[in-house]
């Protein structure tokens, strides 16, 4: 696609339950992130990838995030048993193509009730 | 300590004159990239200008420019005749050799007619 494309670009979910969050990249990008973005704050590093496997997942806060890219395009951020203090907007990003910048999707907006 | 710094959370700044949005950086890799973005009320990031720590002149895109002062660990953001529609969030990144881009807490710009 032109851009990178996220799903759902809202998600209300209820405590204690799972979500999963789409990224489709650009096509051809090589590398993929996954950001976490509170209200009036900067974008928060999650998760990268280089092609299918996680460079970096140091940003991960615990056990119950968990990301994959299996075919080395589409990729799912993964979340279990949802708290309140998940709720953000999760911004998915891909770079490639020999260009210093990262392109950003729309994001999701994740709400935990 | 913070990787990048942006002191300013708010700026006004009078429709066709010039503005500054200040960010400052710490790392001690000899080679990082520095990003601008822009976050309109809509959400989506838009990558704005990029400047390397190798790069001896200073990075312009259009009516933006980036002051890179790389002994002070600075990299401004320079607007020249200032819009409407410029009124957004700024985000300053930086790039280290992990890849994946670190950001400020972010500057709104607030452009009066």
């Amino acid at each position: 696609g032109a851009g990178v494309s996220q799903t759902p670009s809202n998600k209300v979910t209820e405590k204690g339950k799972y979500v999963e969050l789409r990224c489709d990249p650009i096509s051809g990008h090589t590398a993929l992130y996954w950001y976490r973005q509170s209200l009036g704050q900067g974008p928060e590093f999650l998760i990268y990838f280089q092609g299918t496997g996680a460079a970096d997942d140091s940003g991960l806060p615990n056990d119950r995030f968990f990301a994959v890219r299996p075919e080395g395009s589409v990729s799912t951020l993964k979340i279990q048993r949802t708290e309140r203090g998940d709720s953000a907007v999760y911004l998915c990003a891909s770079s490639g193509g020999g260009r210093p910048e990262a392109f950003f999707g729309q994001g999701t907006r994740l709400t935990v009730v | 300590a913070q990787k990048i710094t942006q002191t300013q959370p708010g700026m006004f700044v009078q429709e066709k004159e010039a503005v500054t949005l200040d960010c400052t950086y710490d790392t001690s890799d000899q080679s990082y990239g520095l990003f601008w973005y822009k976050q309109p009320s809509s959400g989506e990031m838009i990558f704005l200008i990029y400047q390397g720590s190798y790069d001896e002149q200073n990075a312009t895109e259009g009516r933006y420019s980036l002051n890179f002062q790389k002994a002070r660990k600075s990299a401004n953001l320079v607007i020249s005749a200032s819009q409407l529609g410029d009124s957004a969030m700024y985000f300053c990144a930086m790039r280290e050799a992990g890849n994946m881009l670190t950001f400020g807490g972010g500057t709104r710009l607030m452009v009066k007619p």
